[in-house]
């Protein structure tokens, strides 16, 4: 069965500083993935997408992530984050055979001032 | 426009009580999704439509009946609801019931059952 997992519950970070959120999938077949972000007492937003083709997907709000498949990541980063990036961030997968989404356990990235 | 609406935004209920959410979308997405979340877990899927037609059910109770009127409308009627029903629910909506599609989330409504 399908899995993503996200490796980190929480990231503290100091602001502009640079991050990491960890994601990782279980998958034998072409996959699609995605980073959604949720701010407090919000529904949740795509931040980017990796269907096919470029490896390195650019998304909203200066967010970026990297589709490994040898290691079966797509881990997402920021090269400087702001208060404003205070939220919980979900991995998901989907694939052609099923379209439901498969969601990770959510990362909650903690901007400390 | 690239919203989904939801109301109402809270809603207090008692286990014997009957009320609907809404979800409205107009992007011309003719897949719609309700979502069930937990405080800090992710959402999980509960019901699909595609094409105003109901094409999953995640065995949800039937305290919980979907309904979608047309294409740009979403609703969940609720009935008997238990306390462990509290959460937020999320409607959702894309433009097809494909892997690869964006879903555009509405800010859900937090539902409390007494």
């Amino acid at each position: 069965a399908q899995s993503v997992t996200q490796l980190d519950s929480q990231v503290p970070v100091f602001e502009e500083a640079p991050v990491e959120l960890r994601c990782n999938y279980s998958s034998s077949v072409s996959v699609y993935l995605f980073w959604y972000v949720q701010y407090p007492n919000q529904g949740l937003q795509l931040l980017l997408k990796y269907l096919s083709g470029s490896t390195l997907v650019k998304g909203i709000n200066g967010f970026e992530a990297e589709f490994n498949k040898s290691q079966t990541s797509f881990h997402l980063r920021k090269p400087s984050v702001h208060i404003s990036d205070t939220a919980e961030y979900f991995c998901a997968a989907g694939r052609d055979s099923n379209y439901q989404l498969i969601w990770g356990a959510g990362t909650k990235l903690i901007i400390k001032p | 426009d690239t919203e989904v609406t939801q109301t109402p935004k809270h809603l207090v209920m008692g286990m014997t009580n009957k009320k609907s959410l809404k979800c409205e979308q107009h992007m011309g997405h003719r897949a719609m999704y309700w979502y069930k979340q937990k405080a800090k877990k992710p959402p999980e899927l509960m019901f699909v439509y595609s094409y105003e037609k109901l094409s999953i059910n995640e065995s949800v109770p039937s305290r919980f009946s979907p309904e979608c009127p047309n294409s740009s409308l979403l609703n969940l009627h609720l009935h008997a609801l238990q306390p462990e029903d509290s959460a937020l629910y999320l409607c959702a909506s894309s433009q097809a019931r494909l892997a690869g599609e964006t879903q555009y989330f509405g800010p859900g409504t937090r539902l409390l059952v007494l």
